[in-house]
Order: structure tokens, then sequence, then C-alpha cells
């Protein structure tokens, strides 16, 4: 069964404390993302990936920080630094001449 | 120049009437347009895409109008259903980058 999974679904955190949240993908796709989506709000790029042991800073890196030490996997820290971390967060993966972007279905995060 | 303005923000349609969403686009080198459809908790979901050498493509339901000298392209759903409520983006690849630029999506219900 291909695509992409994120875990937890629902993530909960109290201020000042870091957390990871997972991306992994077995559709051998190069290229992973993360993006933040807020409340009625389109999708905001963080970070993006197009090969292993690379990595670039999207439009709104500020406060995350993101590895890629395997294909399949694009794991998303979001940091004390990042001050309004409340949002659902979409990983997705992408390829071919196009690379069309394929999501996951999400992780929610709520800092209480 | 590397946004994607959708219109409109939220539309409401009736049971077999058409839904027709827009998008416009000022950077005429964007390669490739697909649209997505995202319903409540989940990620979006790869609905149709169109490159600029076609001016429509059509998959069951819905079709992408492409107007490249008006630098403008359309979601039309035809015969919406109840189960076409979603929220759909639109979206634009820069040629030669792994990234996309998503238009602020539209929230669509049909009601039933």
């Amino acid at each position: 069964d291909g695509g992409i999974t994120q875990s937890p679904k629902y993530l909960f955190r109290k201020e000042g404390q870091n957390v990871t949240l997972s991306c992994e993908q077995n559709l051998n796709h190069d290229a992973m993302y993360w993006y933040r989506q807020d409340p009625g709000q389109g999708l905001r790029l963080i970070y993006y990936s197009q090969i292993v042991n690379d990595f670039q800073k999207g439009d709104i890196a500020e406060g995350y920080s993101v590895s890629r030490e395997k294909k399949e996997s694009f794991p998303l820290t979001v940091t004390s630094a990042q001050k309004n971390p409340t949002a659902f967060y979409l990983c997705a993966s992408g390829q071919g001449a196009y690379n069309e972007q394929f999501f996951g279905p999400g992780t929610r995060l709520t800092v209480l | 120049q590397q946004q994607v303005k959708q219109s409109p923000q939220s539309l409401i349609v009736q049971k077999g009437g058409i839904s027709i969403i827009n998008c416009a686009y000022e950077n005429t080198a964007f390669d490739y347009f697909p649209w997505y459809q995202q319903f409540p908790g989940k990620g979006p979901a790869l609905l149709i895409a169109i490159r600029p050498d076609v001016s429509e493509k059509k998959e069951g339901r819905f079709t992408i109008s492409f107007n490249k000298s008006a630098k403008q392209f359309s979601l039309h759903i035809m015969d919406s259903q109840p189960g076409d409520s979603a929220t759909y983006f639109c979206a634009a690849r820069p040629p030669g980058t792994y990234k996309y630029i998503f238009g602020t999506g539209t929230r669509l219900k049909v009601l039933a």
C-alpha cells in the first residue's frame, strides 16, 4: 500500500518544548516537502528536500528544522523558537517531469 | 510575480449545478498547473493538472480551462454533488524548480 504517512495525527505541546513530526513515504520519490496550513489559509512552504542529505528553506523556515538522512523519511522539528506553532502540518513528496506533489494526511499540532 | 490569485474565496452551488473556480497568475514562465481537493482534516489530493500548451483537460466531471493570453486557468465541476464539498487549491510551478506556488483556496459547498 503505497503512500505517505504522517504521525502522530494529533499532537499537543507545552510552550517551550521542541516536538518532532514524522513523515515517511514508500513512493520512492526523491523530493519531500513540509507545509504549514492555518485555518482558512493556503499552504505555506516550510522546508523542502530534493535529495538525501540536502534540504532548502521555504518561505517560513524560522523556528523549524529538518533532516533527510533517508530517502523515505523527512522529519520536521518544531522548536521553541517558533512563536505561533499551532497549525495543521502537511508533508508531501514529489516525482516526475513536473514534480507533482502528493500529500500525507497531516498532523494537527496544538500548543497548550 | 510569483503569486497565484484564486477566487472566489467561497462558493455555494446547488446540486447538479456547475462550480467554477478561477486562478490568475503573472509569471508567464510557469509550466504546470495542478488543482488539489482537500476535505476537512485531510491532506490535499491531486485532482487534475494541465500544461500551458493545452487549452482544456477533462477528467470525469472535472475540467481545467487554460487561457494563456489572459494568464488564467479555471476548474469547472460539472453536475456538482454534495460529496464535492471541499476546499480546492490551484497551484503553479516555476520552471526548473521543485516548488509550487499555491492559491489561497476556495471553500465549495454543494447544497443537496
